[in-house]
């Protein structure tokens, strides 16, 4: 049962333009949601968090979006750049704190074209 | 700062051995956590320690054991290798368990099971 979905598994985006990764959840106990970037040969990198408290938050070029009555989360990356080219996971925490509670997407393939 | 290390980086191994894969946090984080990573399943989290203790244990075979040192090393082993245990073995270190601390990851272990 795969209650973390990331339902495009790549996207192809110009340089300056916007990308946009969706994910979508299906465990309503879900209230902690993570993004992580990885580029091939090197472990995940934390990118950007949100509590189900807010349904924005914003990082430099990174803003995530959670609307919980859809049960939707969105990275968007604006402007996008060539670097940003990597997998992108988004993870969901189901009432504990710790990382040991995490539900991992199966990532979203984003390709940035100069 | 030096960052995550685990080593071997790459192994192979036939069904029915068993292997032992060795991470070395950040200097003073005191959690770790390992995750398993397949091309079908995706990230999968398998153990969270802190301080020695094991907090945290995913849904994986007893096949899967680890433990952390007082230096806060961590080792896992998995027994009794099947062919579905080929996988990139990801650990993740970070100061304390919560979801705040940010979490480093290693550049992983591949494991090839022939």
């Amino acid at each position: 049962d795969q209650q973390v979905k990331q339902n495009s598994p790549s996207l192809s985006v110009q340089e300056g333009r916007i990308s946009i990764l969706n994910c979508d959840y299906t465990n309503s106990m879900f209230d902690y949601f993570l993004w992580y970037k990885k580029y091939p040969a090197e472990g995940p990198t934390f990118l950007i968090s949100i509590s189900s408290i807010k349904d924005k938050n914003e990082d430099g070029r990174f803003t995530v979006f959670l609307n919980k009555s859809a049960k939707h989360l969105s990275l968007h990356i604006v402007p996008s750049q060539p670097g940003d080219s990597a997998v992108y996971f988004c993870a969901a925490s189901a009432g504990g704190t710790s990382y040991g509670k995490l539900t991992f997407g199966q990532g979203t393939i984003l390709t940035v074209h100069p | 700062k030096a960052g995550v290390t685990q080593t071997p980086r790459y192994l192979i191994k036939t069904r029915g051995q068993q292997v032992t894969l060795s991470c070395s946090p950040i200097s003073g984080h005191r959690s770790v956590s390992w995750y398993q990573q397949t091309p079908g399943q995706g990230l999968q989290f398998l153990f969270e320690y802190f301080s020695e203790t094991q907090r945290n244990k995913g849904n994986f075979p007893g096949r899967f054991s680890g433990r952390q040192f007082s230096n806060s090393r961590s080792e896992m082993n998995v027994s009794t290798l099947e062919l579905g245990d080929s996988a990139l073995y990801l650990c993740a270190s970070s100061l304390g368990t919560t979801l705040t601390d940010t979490q480093y990851f290693g550049p992983g272990t591949r494991l090839t099971v022939l």
